[in-house]
């Protein structure tokens, strides 16, 4: 089974330049999670999809920040103009429907390290 | 609020030598656990989870946890550490009624010496 696909996988950008990131969940899983990683911290959860619905997204600074996941599937997360404090890695994770209770395992991808100079 | 934490930052222990990385967790129901490893340039893999049961969790590459409610804790163990062992572990706990999401404690960096 294929896992959860990133790309770009290192990305190197001037400050106030834009960047988008691309995700590619495992096949079947219907939620997806963007996490931001700084270095020396845990990840932390940017924006949470149920299919192409947004479950949670208060953690994301939508000011700068924007992601969307059409037709259910792929995903991007974009940032415009970026900042200093955005050099990160940027997770990507899947698990499958929410709607059938429990708790599901989420499955990470390798990450998306970006450097803003 | 729900929050994680774990105390030690950096720990460094020689290859043969028994671990265990401490986690506390602040929730207010019954928790979902978890342990994360995260070697470098890597995305994160699930060591173990707790959802309900026997405190005891096994787990893989030779990792146990015990999850102690009075304690708030959920600590990460292994007898004998390996060399390749030496990497980022997280521990998370989900949060099942807001969507499933983790939050993550801040890691602690695990070096192995010879």
């Amino acid at each position: 089974e294929a896992g959860v696909a990133q790309s770009p996988r290192y990305k190197i950008i001037e400050k106030r330049q834009s960047v988008a990131f691309w995700c590619n969940p495992i096949s079947g899983h219907a939620t997806l999670y963007w996490y931001q990683q700084i270095l020396g911290q845990g990840p932390k959860l940017l924006i949470q999809f149920q299919n192409n619905g947004v479950v949670d997204d208060s953690q994301l600074p939508k000011d700068r920040f924007s992601a969307e996941r059409l037709k259910g599937v792929d995903s991007t997360l974009k940032i415009q103009p970026a900042k200093l404090e955005d050099s990160a890695v940027y997770l990507c994770a899947s698990s499958l429907d929410l709607a059938g209770g429990g708790y599901n395992e989420q499955f990470f991808g390798p990450g998306t390290r970006l450097t803003v100079l | 609020a729900q929050s994680v934490t774990q105390p030690d930052i950096h720990i460094t222990v020689s290859e043969g030598a028994s671990l265990e990385l401490r986690c506390n967790y602040s929730y207010g129901a019954t928790p979902y656990l978890f342990w994360y490893v995260q070697s470098p340039g890597q995305g994160l893999q699930l060591l173990l989870k707790y959802f309900s049961g026997d405190t005891l969790v096994q787990g893989i590459k030779g990792f146990e946890a015990e999850f102690k409610r009075s304690q708030s804790s959920f600590n990460l163990r292994k007898p004998s550490v390996h060399w390749s062992d030496a990497a980022e572990y997280f521990c998370a706990v989900g949060i099942y009624n807001q969507g499933g999401k983790l939050i993550f404690g801040q890691g602690t960096e695990l070096s192995v010496k010879p």
